[in-house]
């Protein structure tokens, strides 16, 4: 069964860089079968998908996000991580980091609060 | 651009049916996928490819496809099934690859 923990700072000030990394246990991510991605919920709304990375290091992003946003695999710590530059109040939000089997998201992780805010 | 359709809210009584709508065009090419999301939880994926469980979740849950709209049906709605369920496509047309509805609020009386 694998597992993800999202992990990174819970407030980012505005125009600066949100980091965060998503460690995955029980299961590799060089694993051909499948990408991995990063989700959003801001508050008292919907799931916004953000982008995704497959094994190989081919990424998609949502065109939306795709100025600010960089999705990138750390094979030797078997995690991955997101970098969303010159945030503001509108990206706050809970993060959540997840493995998609073809075309679904079958494992999620907890998912973090990130607030913007000076 | 592609979008997905659901209506923001259903209220039912425990013990009771709960039917939760996702419209979109050209349902027939895709799959659709619906998933629980709890407060404070990782969300959960329901139903898979329009009307296939994944182990582990109740057969309570079902889904179905018609073309045009696709359907969530909760049975014998327990109040832990109080939750957002969103339905998801992959849209390969298009830019925005992964696509979700923008959820609908099930509320157990």
């Amino acid at each position: 069964q694998v597992r993800l923990q999202e992990s990174g700072p819970g407030l980012v000030k505005p125009s600066e860089t949100l980091s965060l990394t998503c460690i995955v246990a029980g299961g590799s991510i060089s694993s051909a079968s499948y990408y991995w991605g990063w989700i959003r919920q801001p508050p008292g709304k919907g799931l916004e998908w953000i982008g995704s990375v497959y094994f190989s290091g081919t990424t998609h992003y949502n065109p939306s996000l795709k100025s600010r946003v960089t999705v990138s695999l750390d094979t030797s710590k078997n995690q991955f991580s997101l970098k969303v530059n010159s945030v503001t109040a509108t990206d706050t939000a809970i993060y959540y980091c997840a493995r998609m089997t073809v075309d679904y998201w079958g494992d999620w992780g907890q998912g973090t609060q990130v607030t913007v805010s000076s | 651009s592609y979008t997905l359709t659901q209506s923001p809210s259903v209220s039912v009584a425990p013990g009771q049916t709960a039917t939760i709508t996702c419209g979109g065009d050209d349902f027939e090419d895709k799959n659709v996928h619906w998933y629980q999301v709890r407060p404070g939880r990782a969300p959960v994926l329901v139903v898979y490819d329009d009307d296939d469980r994944p182990s582990g979740i109740p057969e309570r849950f079902s889904g179905s496809n018609s073309g045009k709209m696709a359907t969530l049906t909760i049975t014998r709605v327990e109040a832990g099934d109080e939750a957002d369920y969103f339905c998801q496509v992959w849209d390969a047309r298009g830019d925005l690859h992964v696509l979700f509805g923008g959820g609908t609020k099930l509320t157990v009386l």
